[in-house]
C-alpha cells in the first residue's frame, strides 16, 4: 500500500538556520503530496500542498517540490525562527482523498 | 466561518469500558474522516464518510468500533469495549468533497487514556 518516509527528529536548531526535512513515499497511482504542521497545543493545519509533478508548493516561507523522479517532498526553509517550532508531518492522498502520513518530524528552534 | 468541533477533549476510562466522540464538522463539508493518532506516530484513517454513507472502513477494528454519520452532518465514534492499545489522539477532519488534491481541516481532537 502508500507509505510516507520522513526524516526522525527532533530536529534542532538555531534560529536563521536553513531547514530541511526529507520526505520519500511509495504510491501506485499519482497522489497529491503535503505538509501539515501541529503547533504545540494546536490542531493540525496545512502547511502547502502539490498537486502534480514538478509543482512547487510554498506558505509563510517554506517551500518544497513535487519531485516524481525521486519521489520526494522534502521541506525547506531558508531562515526558521522560534515561533516554527512544532510537529510537521508529511502526507500523500490518494484518488479516494485518504491521507497517508508519515510519522512526523518534532522541529525545536533555539534562539 | 466556524472549524470543527469535536468534543469531548480527554477522556480517561478502563479497560472494558465504552466510549464515544463526537465531531460537527464545517458547514457544507460532504466528506468526513476520523483518524486516530497514537503518539509518537503519524495519523492513521479509521473511516471516511461521504455525506452520510461510509467510503472506506478498512482499517476500523469493527469488532469493537463503529461510527455513524447520521443525516450527512454530525458523527460519532464509539469504542466499546476499550483496550490499552486504543489509547491515542482521535483526530475528525472534514472537506468539501473527495477530490485528492482537497485540504482536510482537523478539528482539535479528542485525547483517549485506557487504563
Amino acid at each position: 500500500g502508500d507509505s510516507v518516509t520522513q526524516m526522525e527528529g527532533p530536529v534542532t536548531l538555531s534560529e536563521e538556520a536553513f531547514l530541511t526535512i526529507n520526505c520519500t513515499y511509495t504510491a501506485t497511482g499519482y497522489p497529491s503530496l503535503f505538509w501539515y504542521v501541529q503547533y504545540p497545543g494546536e490542531g493540525l493545519q496545512l502547511l502547502l500542498k502539490a498537486t502534480k509533478a514538478d509543482d512547487k508548493g510554498s506558505n509563510k516561507g517554506f517551500e518544497a517540490t513535487y519531485r516524481k523522479e525521486t519521489t520526494s517532498f522534502h521541506l525547506e526553509k531558508g531562515s526558521v525562527q522560534v515561533s516554527d517550532s512544532a510537529v510537521y508531518f508529511c502526507a500523500l492522498s490518494d484518488e479516494g482523498n485518504k491521507l497517508v502520513f508519515g510519522a512526523g518530524t518534532i522541529l525545536r528552534v533555539k534562539s | 466561518e466556524a472549524g470543527v468541533a469535536q468534543s469531548p477533549r480527554y477522556k480517561i476510562i478502563e479497560k472494558r469500558q465504552s466510549v464515544a466522540f463526537w465531531c460537527n464538522p464545517i458547514s457544507g463539508h460532504a466528506t468526513l474522516y476520523w483518524y486516530q493518532q497514537i503518539l509518537g506516530q503519524g495519523p492513521k484513517l479509521l473511516i471516511q464518510f461521504q455525506n452520510n454513507g461510509v467510503v472506506d472502513d478498512s482499517q476500523l477494528p469493527k469488532d469493537r468500533f463503529s461510527a455513524e454519520r447520521l443525516k450527512g452532518v454530525d458523527s460519532t465514534l464509539k469504542i466499546q469495549p476499550a483496550k490499552l492499545e486504543d489509547s491515542a489522539v482521535y483526530l475528525c477532519a472534514s472537506s468539501p468533497h473527495s477530490a485528492s488534491y482537497n485540504e482536510q481541516f482537523f478539528g482539535p481532537g479528542t485525547r483517549l487514556t485506557v487504563l
